[in-house]
């Protein structure tokens, strides 16, 4: 069975500090992996995703992850935290064949202190 | 105009009545989902329809029901409603024939059990 563990349900950095939130999965086969923003009063959208190729991968407001199979980690990053980057970010990692299960992780809260 | 419609997006109610949650969906997306969101517990699924004629049960489907009326339109019943049952309630949507689960959520619908 996957799973996905987000270390620290919530995070606070300065403005202008870089960003770090962790993932870490659980998958028998190598999983599809998601990066996924939550705004107040909003639904979830995609950051980004990892499905294949380059491990490194770059998704939306300047946020990247990168896979690594050997730590079984999808560590969210941003050079430089914006005040509009307060929001809830989940992790998550989906089956590559079959029904394609989808697994969340507890969530990141961050916060961005002025 | 959203891809992805909740309604309604919020209401109180009290123990033991029905309530129906209703989504709306212009992607084209053959596949919907429900999640509840509870503080500190991430995303969980309820109920999961491949198509019209395809419902699945989620992790969590005990005192819910669902009815997928048609490709577009997936809705969530609680029968009874009690007040463990308060929380965030997300439908989603993805492409099937797509090779990952990308997810498209909807606005949220918040609902408080009295």
């Amino acid at each position: 069975a996957q799973s996905v563990t987000q270390l620290g349900s919530h995070v606070s950095v300065s403005e202008g500090a870089l960003v770090l939130l962790r993932c870490n999965y659980s998958s028998s086969v190598p999983p599809y992996l998601f990066w996924y923003v939550q705004y107040p009063n909003q639904g979830l959208q995609l950051l980004l995703k990892y499905t294949t190729g380059a491990t490194l991968v770059k998704g939306i407001n300047g946020f990247e992850a990168e896979f690594k199979k050997s730590e079984t980690s999808f560590h969210l990053t941003k050079p430089s935290a914006h005040m509009s980057d307060a929001a809830e970010y989940f992790c998550a990692v989906s089956d590559r064949g079959g029904y394609q299960k989808v697994t969340f992780g507890t969530g990141t809260k961050l916060q961005v202190i002025p | 105009d959203a891809d992805v419609t909740q309604t309604p997006r919020n209401r109180i109610t009290k123990t033991g009545k029905r309530i129906m949650l209703e989504c709306s969906q212009t992607k084209g997306h053959d596949r919907m989902y429900w999640y509840r969101q509870d503080p500190g517990l991430g995303l969980r699924l309820i109920y999961y329809s491949f198509d019209v004629k395809d419902i699945n049960k989620g992790e969590i489907s005990d005192g819910y029901s669902v009815s997928r009326q048609a490709q577009a339109k997936f809705s969530l019943s609680l029968e009874s409603a009690i007040p463990n049952q308060t929380a965030l309630y997300f439908c989603a949507t993805s492409d099937g024939t797509r090779s990952y689960n990308e997810q498209f959520f909807g606005p949220g619908t918040r609902l408080t059990v009295l």
